[in-house]
């Protein structure tokens, strides 16, 4: 079985500092872990992905994330918050291979203040 | 190159009326999964169809079914629609094998039922 965990239901920041988004995930397999973003109105957006390659995946407008398999962990950081980071946050987890449906966490609300 | 199309975008139905949402996959994938995204939540995989079959299913009733059809597209049904049916429906694409290297997410279609 699958499922994720997001710790933190909403993150506000200011402009200009670091965001860190926080992810645990439980799998029986060796997972896939995916962050999409999701703006309002709008479909999600691949961030990043991690595939059982580097543990330190890098992504799409600055953001990059750790596998930590120790922790069960994939946070979700970026060293300077933009304006046009405001959005929902999903991390998902999936398998490897075959049919593979994706379990998505409850998401997390980011603000970015001026 | 074109992504994940659905249609309609928005769409309003009287309680105990059907529904038929469609999707065409991104270019030169295989696979098609559906997911409905209530208010506030993280998407819930729905199901998934792969050469015509439905290979998946989540926790949803048989009220949900779907087809795919020779070209990959692929719709989903609803049928008795609830009030608790109004959702934002999601459409992704990939390749069988390859779910790995990420899904192609379309913008939805936003179903209100009154």
């Amino acid at each position: 079985a699958q499922s994720v965990t997001q710790l933190d239901s909403h993150v506000s920041v200011s402009e200009g500092t670091p965001v860190l988004l926080r992810c645990n995930y439980s799998s029986s397999y060796s997972p896939s872990l995916f962050w999409y973003v999701q703006h309002p109105n709008k479909g999600l957006q691949l961030l990043l992905k991690y595939t059982s390659a580097a543990t330190l995946v890098k992504g799409i407008n600055g953001f990059e994330a750790e596998f930590k398999k120790s922790e069960t962990s994939f946070h979700l950081t970026k060293p300077s918050a933009h304006m046009s980071d405001a959005a929902e946050y999903f991390c998902v987890v999936g398998r490897s291979g075959g049919y593979n449906k994706l379990i998505f966490g409850a998401g997390t609300r980011l603000a970015v203040h001026p | 190159d074109a992504g994940v199309t659905q249609s309609p975008t928005h769409l309003i139905k009287t309680r105990g009326q059907q529904v038929t949402l469609r999707c065409s996959p991104k270019s030169g994938h295989d696979t098609v999964s559906w997911y409905q995204q209530a208010l506030g939540q993280g998407p819930q995989f729905i199901f998934q169809y792969y050469e015509e079959e439905e290979r998946q299913r989540g926790n949803f009733p048989d009220r949900f079914s779907g087809h795919q059809f020779p070209n990959y597209s692929s719709e989903l049904n609803v049928n008795a629609l609830l009030l608790g049916d109004s959702a934002l429906y999601l459409c992704a694409s990939s390749l069988v094998g390859r779910a790995n290297y990420g899904y192609t997410f379309g913008s939805g279609t936003r179903l209100t039922v009154v």
